[in-house]
């Protein structure tokens, strides 16, 4: 597609269930990376995907949460057991491996509440 | 350690004058490159500005432009003429390593409000 897509674009959910946030990169681009967005914060790396070459999982705050990519191309990011403090905007990225000069492009986000 | 320092939490500045939103960093890898980054109040990320580490000149889009100052580990933005479609959140991150696919790291952000 034109553009970094993510469903939902919003996710109310109940504390101790378990969600599945999706992103569909650019096509073509190799690197995906989540990011979490608490009110009036930064962004906050969670884990990105480079190829075939193993996640960069260190910014996973939790066992709770995990990702995986399929085909080196839509990822699902998936919290268990959700808990208040997860409620945040949830944000995906793209980028080309060799050139990402400013080619990290973000998608509009996904808006999750716990309660 | 903080490696994406903005010091500004929020700046309010009148329409058509020029805004300077500080931004400093750390890191011992020689290799890296800063972004700037806008959020307006629709939450979607606009990237505005990229500097290399091994650039020698200042970079500059349009209005934007980046004050980088190497030895001071400093890379500002400078909005000319602002506007009030420049109201939003504007975020410094950094990017380490020779290689192109690496994680971004932000700052907390720095609010910039235009007044008409």
């Amino acid at each position: 597609g034109a553009g970094v897509s993510q469903s939902p674009s919003n996710k109310v959910t109940e504390k101790g269930k378990d969600v599945e946030l999706r992103c569909d990169p650019i096509s073509g681009h190799t690197a995906l990376y989540w990011y979490r967005q608490s009110l009036g914060q930064g962004l906050e790396f969670l884990i990105y995907f480079q190829g075939n070459s193993a996640p960069d999982k260190s910014g996973l705050p939790s066992d709770r949460f995990s990702a995986e990519r399929t085909g080196g191309s839509v990822s699902t990011l998936t919290i268990q057991r959700t808990q208040q403090e997860d409620s945040a905007v949830y944000l995906c990225a793209s980028s080309l491996e060799v050139r990402a000069l400013g080619g990290y492009t973000f998608g509009s986000g996904t808006r999750l509440t716990v309660v | 350690a903080q490696k994406i320092t903005q010091t500004q939490p929020g700046m309010f500045v009148q329409e058509k004058e020029a805004v300077t939103l500080d931004c400093t960093y750390d890191t011992s890898d020689p290799s890296y490159g800063l972004f700037w980054y806008k959020q307006p109040s629709s939450g979607e990320m606009i990237f505005l500005i990229y500097q290399g580490s091994y650039d020698q000149q200042n970079a500059t889009e349009g209005r934007y432009s980046l004050n980088f100052q190497k030895a001071r580990k400093s890379a500002n933005l400078v909005i000319s003429a602002s506007q009030l479609g420049d109201s939003a959140m504007y975020f410094c991150a950094m990017r380490e390593g020779a290689r192109g696919a690496q994680k971004l790291v932000f700052g907390q952000g720095t609010r910039l409000t235009i007044n008409p």
